[in-house]
């Protein structure tokens, strides 16, 4: 079974940068697909933020682009996200996901990052 | 403002049929891009209920059922239950956005 598993602080300041880690077991991100983040501000919907292949090909939301910078570690089984510059706004559970074509059909159980000071 | 537009809430009694909309526009669903649907349950992570517009992933009840047709997608729910309380979410992609996108998400209360 596919499980994935996010990690990281879970208080930031704000101008500085947040940094996840999502470790994968029960799959080899060497096999394939895209790996990805969508977060969820508190009481709101979903974002998309970008995925990456274990190529190092990535997707970006243009919205966030700017400021993300995705990266994966196939000898740790692990995608990593960074978001730098972040504000208020920023403040989310952050899901790491596997992409399975265009669907997103496994997920971690989600990190809380608060921006505040 | 999503650009796939869900009802904020829809109700149903137990037993009943609910179905939800997700409507969209020519640069996401009417430009073919499929629909996935998710169940995100009270203080969980979002689970994918419907993948590629109609099909079930392994383990989700033939209760739930997903369709799609020009610019609009939906998800029926046959016979709820009570553990069918959730948000829901409809998923795309737009060209015009190169991005994935959601919709704003439905409340499904059972009463």
């Amino acid at each position: 079974q596919v499980q994935l598993q996010e990690s990281g602080p879970g208080l930031v300041k704000p101008s500085e940068t947040l940094s996840l880690t999502c470790g994968v077991s029960g799959f080899s991100i060497s096999s394939g697909y895209f790996w990805g983040w969508v977060r969820q501000s508190p009481g709101k919907g979903l974002e998309w933020i970008g995925g990456i292949h274990h190529s190092g090909k990535t997707d970006h939301n243009s919205s966030l682009k700017s400021r993300v910078t995705l990266s994966v570690d196939t000898s740790r089984n692990q995608v990593s996200l960074t978001l730098r510059s972040v504000t208020a706004a920023d403040t989310a559970v952050y899901y790491c996901v596997r992409d399975g074509s265009g669907a997103y059909d496994f997920w971690g159980q989600g990190r809380l990052v608060t921006v505040s000071s | 403002q999503s650009i796939l537009t869900q009802p904020p809430s829809v109700s149903g009694a137990p037993g009943q049929r609910v179905t939800i909309s997700c409507t969209g526009s020519s640069s996401n669903l009417g430009a073919g891009y499929d629909v996935n649907w998710y169940q995100q349950l009270p203080g969980a992570a979002p689970r994918l209920l419907i993948s590629d517009n109609s099909n079930r992933p392994s383990g989700v009840p033939d209760r739930f059922s997903g369709s799609k047709s020009g610019t609009s997608a939906s998800l029926a729910i046959t016979g709820l239950q009570a553990d069918d309380e959730a948000d829901y979410y409809c998923q795309s992609y737009d060209s015009s956005l190169s991005t994935s996108i959601f919709g704003g998400g439905t409340k499904l209360t059972v009463v």
